[in-house]
């Protein structure tokens, strides 16, 4: 069965540091993955995705995410914070298994202090 | 203009009330998804559908009920079955295997 995992509730960084949000997933077969933000009472918004290719994506707004097929992890990263990047980011898995159904984690609300 | 929308954006509901959220996309897409979300809590699953006329149940279908009877639209009701349905409605369209693109959300809140 298809699981992500967030460990992280949340994560506290100030505004020109660096940025870290972790996830880890567990699927049968090649991996979808995909990171989701969301701000207060709005859909989410797609930020990056790997399908196949290089194992550093980069995507929206500076953030990039590196796929490790090894530690079956798919962390967020972005050099220097903003305060404008403080909202909930979810990551999500799918597989060409059981139709692309998609399983999204619990969410890790980021907040950048200035 | 290419996007998703939901109506209403607020719904409120009675005890023993049934209430439809609509959900229509103009991408061109095959597949739509609804999402239901609860404060403090990640996404999870009410039902899918990859093409016209066809859905399947998600993690959590009961309750609810959907229809797809065009390629653009993927009404969901909210039966009086769905004992606790107060939460924050997603409605989400994609081309499998690629990112999908939600809505801006239903609050539905039972009075």
């Amino acid at each position: 069965a298809q699981s992500v995992a967030q460990p992280e509730d949340q994560v506290n960084v100030a505004e020109g540091n660096p940025l870290t949000v972790k996830c880890t997933y567990s699927v049968s077969g090649n991996p979808y993955l995909f990171w989701y933000v969301q701000y207060p009472n709005r859909g989410l918004q797609f930020l990056l995705k790997y399908i196949t290719g290089d194992n550093l994506v980069k995507g929206s707004y500076g953030f990039e995410a590196e796929f490790n097929k090894s530690q079956t992890s798919f962390h967020l990263k972005k050099p220097s914070a903003l305060v404008s990047d403080s909202a909930l980011y979810f990551c999500a898995v799918s597989a060409n298994t059981g139709g692309f159904k998609t399983i999204f984690g619990a969410g890790t609300r980021l907040f950048v202090k200035a | 203009d290419g996007g998703i929308t939901q109506s209403p954006k607020y719904l409120f509901r009675k005890e023993g009330q049934n209430v439809t959220l609509s959900c229509e996309q103009n991408l061109n897409h095959d597949a739509m998804y609804w999402y239901r979300q609860d404060p403090g809590q990640g996404l999870r699953l009410i039902y899918y559908s990859q093409i016209v006329n066809d859905f399947q149940k998600g993690d959590i279908a009961e309750g609810y009920s959907v229809s797809r009877e065009k390629k653009e639209s993927f009404p969901l009701t909210v039966t009086s079955a769905q004992k606790n349905p107060t939460a924050f409605y997603l409605c989400a369209s994609s081309t499998p295997p690629n990112e999908q693109f939600f809505g801006p959300g239903t609050r539905l809140t039972v009075l």
